[in-house]
């Protein structure tokens, strides 16, 4: 079965630090993957999406970045971070049309 | 540009029945999902309809119109575990599965 994996699942950075997130996806080759932000009580922001190695498609102008290494793992960056930067972070894989499925998040809190 | 709209807030007792709407507007349209997600947790997949419709899983159901824009989802016999935040959501024109998500409505279930 396939399993996607975030960490870390808390961070606490100060503003103007560098940031990375990893997710890596297991039991799946090929999957399109996604890095959401969703601000407290708000929707899904859609930030970054790649549908291959190297492959990055960026949704909004922003302080951050992606990467895709390998084939199931995706990589979130800032080198400083803002307030504004603060979230939960979600990655996500799909597997059909209009269905995706999440990662546990990550939790950013920007000091 | 494609949006979704859905209240905000819902509130019900349990055993009762809830609808939460979703109205949306997209330039080509593929099907409407819907996912659940409680409070600190990550969303989850619910149901998928790609059809005029209801599609029944359970406890829960989702109908669809395409000729309305709007679709529902139907949640029976609700138990307190079915407190969460529910979004709808569209696949973006731009294809790749990318998805426009609602706002989300929060549903608070109530002894």
């Amino acid at each position: 079965s396939q399993t996607i994996h975030q960490w870390p699942a808390t961070l606490v950075q100060p503003v103007g630090s560098p940031l990375s997130l990893e997710c890596t996806v297991e039991g799946t080759s090929n999957p399109n993957l996604y890095w959401y932000r969703q601000a407290a009580g708000r929707g899904l922001q859609l930030l970054f999406y790649s549908v291959g190695i190297g492959q990055i498609s960026s949704e909004v102008p922003q302080n951050l970045s992606a990467s895709r290494p390998q084939d199931r793992q995706f990589i979130l960056s800032s080198k400083k971070l803002l307030l504004s930067d603060s979230g939960f972070y979600l990655c996500a894989w799909d597997r059909g049309p209009d269905t995706q499925y999440f990662g546990p998040g990550t939790r950013l809190t920007v000091l | 540009g494609q949006s979704l709209e859905q209240p905000s807030e819902v509130t019900a007792v349990e055993g009762a029945i809830v609808q939460i709407n979703c109205t949306y507007q997209t330039s080509g349209f593929y099907g409407l999902s819907w996912y659940q997600q409680h409070d600190g947790g990550a969303p989850t997949f619910l149901s998928y309809n790609a059809l005029d419709g209801l599609e029944e899983t359970g406890r829960f159901s989702s109908f669809l119109s395409r000729s309305d824009s709007y679709g529902y989802l139907l949640l029976q016999e609700l138990q307190m575990k079915d407190s969460a935040s529910y979004f709808c959501a569209v696949r973006d024109r731009g294809g790749y599965n990318k998805l426009i998500f609602g706002a989300g409505t929060r549903l608070a279930v109530h002894p």
